[in-house]
């Protein structure tokens, strides 16, 4: 049984551009959080899906986007890099119809921006 | 508004001894309260949780956390203390009652096992 899958592990970008962050959450999990943890600190909240919309949103830019797909897959997509973006981002899933259930991470994908 | 508040950067245990990890939350309502653990370049790992019921919760590799409600505290611990507890540990809360409540985290602990 996978468990929480991201791609790419690593990523180089400039400031300026634009990235595309892939998640597939957990066998039989439907929501899909992402996070943001920078380096020493703890994650993040960016925003949740469930039901292919955003549910809830943290304190990010409109910058950061996302989307949630029929098959629950997710994307994380931030526009016009800063060095300030540079940070592990985190999916998590869960079942989303119980909202005491723990969150399921992936591995994360490690962004720099220069 | 939610919040963690883990107040210890870094706890330092010899192996064998009881290690104590602190965590407080504040939460609207009656919270849903979480422990996960991380080790270099991976994901969180979830060790236990709270919900309701009895105040000692017990979770993964014999770590256990005590619910305070009057204390509005988590704490997590373990009786023995193991080289291999070694990482970072991140308490969380989410509030109950509301299907779209986030998870909020700490700013972690980095427990150190020494030999």
């Amino acid at each position: 049984d996978a468990g929480v899958t991201q791609s790419p592990t690593h990523l180089i970008k400039t400031r300026g551009q634009q990235v595309t962050l892939r998640c597939s959450p957990k066998s039989g999990h439907d929501t899909v959080s992402w996070y943001q943890q920078a380096l020493g600190q703890g994650p993040q909240f960016i925003f949740q899906y469930y039901e292919e919309e955003e549910r809830q949103r943290g304190n990010f830019p409109d910058r950061f986007s996302g989307h949630q797909f029929p098959n629950y897959s997710s994307e994380l997509n931030v526009n016009a890099l800063l060095l300030g973006d540079s940070a592990l981002y985190l999916c998590a899933s869960s079942g989303g119809a119980v909202n005491n259930s723990p969150l399921h991470f992936g591995n994360g994908t490690r962004l720099t921006v220069t | 508004a939610q919040s963690v508040a883990q107040p210890e950067d870094q706890v330092n245990v010899a192996e064998g001894n009881p290690l104590t990890v602190k965590c407080t939350y504040s939460v609207s309502g009656n919270p849903y309260l979480f422990w996960y653990v991380q080790y270099p370049n991976r994901g969180l790992q979830f060790l236990l949780k709270y919900i309701t019921g009895d105040n000692l919760v017990k979770g993964s590799y014999g770590f256990e956390a005590e619910f305070n409600k009057s204390q509005t505290s988590f704490h997590l611990k373990k009786p023995s203390a193991l080289v291999s507890d070694s990482a970072l540990y991140f308490c969380a809360v989410r509030a109950s009652g509301s299907s779209a409540s986030k998870i909020i985290f700490g700013s972690g602990t980095r427990l150190s096992i020494r030999p």
